[in-house]
């Protein structure tokens, strides 16, 4: 049950972009697909993105994700203070029902 | 409004027992896939089981997998988490989350607060 690869931290300026790569293999995120969730300290993660690239309800399209592969990522434009948070992939293994999540990113807006 | 709510968690010695619970209101327990994510202290989200909806279906991480044991009362719709031969390094918090399944693909929708479990002597 090898986890997902996420770098541990990235940084932008306010309003920027930035991009949280996710990276798996053919066992996982190549034949299935990837969500996100977003945490702040303290708290419980929250779905931000669904099947690759889509938003529940509520979350500003700001937030974008792609999956090309073995790989996905998580695109965030306009960056904000209040995006500052730790950000987690992950996929189901359908064949094997299991879950597997990245390590976590870890978002600073400088 | 969905709501998750987590409890039991507590001190425990290595070796020792523990239920969790997650109490959960406003959706139909029964066409979901409730699972148990945990988080050590300072570390990512580790998934740790999940029951499709029916309880047919049960998995485990191989860290948990012989130790641990998911089920649920559907009267009630409670999910519970047995945990048995506790080690330090179960020790985290346990959410409770709500999951979707649609095709190849399982997502957590709703999550609950968390309950701290700390495996210490």
């Amino acid at each position: 049950q090898s986890g997902l690869t996420q770098p541990p931290s990235v940084s932008a300026a306010p309003g920027q972009k930035v991009t949280i790569s996710c990276s798996g293999s053919s066992s996982n995120i190549g034949n299935n697909n990837v969500s996100w969730y977003q945490q702040f300290p303290g708290t419980a993660p929250k779905l931000l993105m669904y099947e690759n690239n889509k938003r529940p309800s509520g979350i500003p399209d700001r937030f974008s994700g792609s999956k090309s592969g073995t790989s996905a990522t998580l695109g965030i434009t306009g960056l904000q203070t209040g995006d500052e948070a730790a950000y987690y992939c992950g996929t189901w293994i359908s064949s094997l029902r299991l879950t597997v999540f990245g390590g976590g990113t870890q978002l600073t807006v400088l | 409004e969905v709501q998750l709510l987590e409890s039991g968690g507590g001190l425990i010695q290595p070796g020792g027992s523990l239920r969790l619970s997650c109490s959960t209101s406003g959706f139909t327990f029964n066409s979901y896939a409730m699972t148990w994510v945990r988080q050590a202290p300072g570390k990512g989200l580790e998934w740790v089981s999940s029951m499709s909806g029916s309880g047919d279906n049960t998995s485990y991480a191989d860290s948990v997998r012989g130790r641990f044991s998911i089920s649920s009362d559907n009267s009630r719709n409670t999910l519970f988490l047995q945990m048995n031969s506790l080690r330090v390094d179960d020790t985290a918090v346990y959410y409770c989350a709500r999951g979707r399944i649609v095709g190849a693909s399982l997502w957590f929708d709703s999550w609950g607060q968390g309950t701290l479990v700390t495996v210490s002597s």
